[in-house]
């Protein structure tokens, strides 16, 4: 089955930065766009970035262009999403997701659990 | 970009029909896409394309899209479909997906 995986939250001060990391499985990960998509607390969901299935293309949402950089290394079925320059409004739970099999214009078919990033002095 | 609004909230006794907007500038002529996110959980895609259900997701939930309005509908609704929906679609005058502000439906 389908299962996706968030690693790498953690409590960062401010002007900080983390790595945060999504490992799959269940599907042919090389075949797929995928995106970070983020949740403040007690708020709605954020689209933060996506990524081409060859890494080609990708995009970002303005609030963290710049300051974030998605990757993938489709030979660890792995995802990845920097961080640099940290501020509390990137406090949030960071879920991965698939896209579907439309490429970048495609539902989010499959989530993770989300890993907690919380920017605090 | 483009704007998707939600009610913040809808309230359903049990047994009866939800039905969940979201509402765009034409918005009839987009794909729009359903998540469902129970307390604590990550969200789960109900509804894709409009209309069309991933596997495991019951037939009582359905989709529908015209002109303005895009409507999640719920039937014969269960205290288990208490949950945060939210509607989303592609933009493409970013070239991003865009969500709705999320709607809380509250079974009664």
């Amino acid at each position: 089955q389908v299962e996706l995986v968030e690693s790498g939250g953690d409590l960062v001060k401010p002007g900080g930065s983390l790595r945060l990391s999504c490992a799959v499985s269940g599907f042919t990960f090389s075949d797929h766009f995928m995106s970070w998509i983020r949740q403040s607390p007690g708020k709605g969901l954020e689209w933060v970035s996506y990524i081409s299935d060859d890494s080609r293309y990708t995009a970002y949402a303005d609030s963290v262009k710049g300051r974030f950089t998605i990757s993938r290394d489709n030979g660890k079925n792995s995802l990845y999403l920097q961080m640099h320059s940290l501020s509390a409004e990137d406090s949030a739970t960071y879920y991965c997701a698939r896209v579907g099999e439309s490429g970048a214009v495609a539902e989010l078919d499959y989530w993770g659990q989300g890993t907690l990033v919380t920017v605090s002095s | 970009s483009y704007v998707l609004t939600q009610a913040p909230s809808v309230s359903v006794a049990p047994g009866q029909t939800a039905r969940i907007s979201c509402g765009g500038d034409n918005i009839g002529g987009k794909s729009v896409h359903w998540y469902q996110q129970k307390p604590g959980q990550a969200p789960v895609l109900a509804v894709y394309d409009d209309n069309d259900r991933p596997l495991g997701i019951p037939e009582r939930f359905s989709g529908s899209n015209s002109g303005n309005t895009a409507t999640l509908t719920i039937s014969r609704i269960e205290a288990g479909d208490e949950a945060d929906y939210y509607c989303q679609v592609w933009d493409d005058s970013t070239d991003h997906p865009v969500f709705g502000r999320g709607t809380r439906l509250t079974v009664l």
